[in-house]
């Protein structure tokens, strides 16, 4: 049971270059959340999915697009990554509305030059 | 109006003392619930307690306390005996509206703890 996954661990692009971070989650869960971390600052939530086939904005979501086709995957995608996106992003994800706890990922490093 | 402040950045506690980090919240719903993680230098998030409004009694898990002040709107976790594993960035976080995926999550900036031995 790996739990939370993210891939890749670090990337650094160029401005305007484009890519896709992929989270896994093997526990079943419906709810999972794309958040950014950035520094002296609490995470803040990007898009947010509550089932396979839905997506909703979060509190950050320009310059974002997600998808969730599979359930145990939410892809988070930056088409024209910009320096102001250099961050940490972390995935999380929910059992479903039994449980408030959300369990999250080990990030994903981005740096845009 | 800030909804989460943790006034702390940073805190240095001796090891095997208990520490109090504090965090006051600003919710106008009925319904919310108040989380605390951990997040030590190897950067992942982990969940350490969850207080609901609506609940009588204060959390409790393991070494780690929630003091819950509603009349206060404050959460301030309370960890018992400390140990040098707790050195870690701690963030509050408070959960608002419904409950089906789309509840709004917000986290505080974090406090620092350093345990010292």
């Amino acid at each position: 049971n790996a739990g939370v996954t993210q891939t890749p661990k670090f990337r650094v692009l160029k401005t305007g270059q484009s890519m896709t971070l992929l989270c896994a989650q093997d526990m079943n869960h419906e709810y999972m959340y794309w958040y950014r971390q950035d520094p002296g600052m609490g995470l803040r939530l990007i898009h947010y999915s509550v089932g396979e086939g839905t997506t909703a904005k979060g509190e950050v979501p320009d310059g974002y697009n997600v998808s969730r086709l599979k359930k145990q995957n939410f892809l988070l995608g930056l088409e024209s990554a910009a320096p102001s996106q250099t961050s940490v992003y972390f995935c999380a994800s929910r059992v479903d509305r039994v449980s408030y706890e959300q369990y999250f990922g080990p990030g994903t490093r981005l740096t845009v030059t | 109006a800030q909804k989460i402040t943790q006034t702390q950045p940073g805190m240095f506690v001796q090891e095997k003392e208990a520490v109090t980090l504090d965090c006051t919240y600003d919710t106008s719903d009925q319904s919310y619930g108040l989380f605390w993680y951990k997040q030590p230098s190897s950067g992942e998030m982990i969940f350490l307690i969850y207080q609901g409004s609506y609940d009588e009694q204060n959390a409790t898990e393991g070494r780690y306390s929630l003091n819950f002040q509603k009349a206060r709107k404050s959460a301030n976790l309370v960890i018992s005996a400390s140990q040098l594993g707790d050195s870690a960035m701690y963030f509050c976080a408070m959960r608002e509206g419904g409950n089906f995926g789309n509840e709004k999550l917000t986290f505080g900036t974090g406090t620092r703890l350093t345990i010292i031995p």
